[in-house]
């Protein structure tokens, strides 16, 4: 089972920034973040990871708490071509990656 | 051409048929994976590979063999095809080294009748 815990779906303007939070309480210091989203039945695509700190890319920013025990990925300027299912996985360096559930994100107009 | 390539696209087969799921990459990657995705639900790993010699069950390999060709070439059988089978299997790669990013192929949609 996938070790992380994410909402089932939320709803984003177009244009504002989306907040997608993951709890992963059971994370090891050697175990990393990952974020992942799918656009329909589209392979999954790689956004962003990290470990400790926060990290930002041209697609996104994690903000990764003190303790890691939580995380929360940013889209800053939502689109709709961002609407798609976002995965947040907790794996170590050998990849032994688990997909949960995940978040279904709406960006509405 | 993609970077991870997956044959069939999509297949239709009845219960008992043997079906093989043929993934390849371009890439250079040591480890691939293969996963299942049921309608509504996310990826679930099937088999994972980290070389060639270095093949290892995932949450539910039950039903599923793979076979690691080459270091391109990573395939899933499945011996007696069965419905509850039919699903979104997808091919995944990474490199050895480092905290790199998985990379999917396309998808292979299989019906099983």
């Amino acid at each position: 089972d996938a070790k992380t815990t994410q909402p089932t779906s939320m709803d984003c303007a177009e244009g504002r920034a989306a907040n997608l939070p993951c709890n992963h309480s059971t994370i090891s210091g050697n175990e990393y973040v990952y974020w992942y989203r799918q656009i329909h039945s589209q392979g999954p695509q790689y956004i962003i990871h990290g470990l400790k700190n926060n990290e930002t890319n041209e697609m996104a920013s994690l903000i990764i708490t003190e303790d890691r025990k939580s995380s929360t990925l940013i889209l800053p300027h939502a689109t709709l071509r961002d609407t798609a299912v976002y995965y947040c996985i907790q794996t170590d360096s050998w990849g032994k990656f688990q997909f949960g559930a995940g978040t279904q994100v709406v960006v509405t107009p | 051409d993609a970077d991870v390539t997956q044959t069939p696209r999509n297949r239709i087969t009845k219960t008992g048929k043997r079906i093989m799921l043929e993934c390849s990459q371009t890439k250079g990657h040591d480890r691939m994976y293969w996963y299942r995705q049921d309608p509504g639900l996310g990826l679930r790993l099937i088999y994972y590979s980290f070389d060639v010699k270095d093949i290892n069950k995932g949450e539910i390999s039950d039903g599923y063999s793979v076979s690691r060709q080459a270091q391109a070439k990573f395939s899933l059988s499945l011996e007696s095809a069965i419905p509850n089978q039919t699903a979104l299997y997808f091919c995944a790669t990474r490199p050895g080294q480092g905290t790199g990013e998985l990379f999917f192929g396309e998808g292979s949609r299989l019906t099983v009748l």
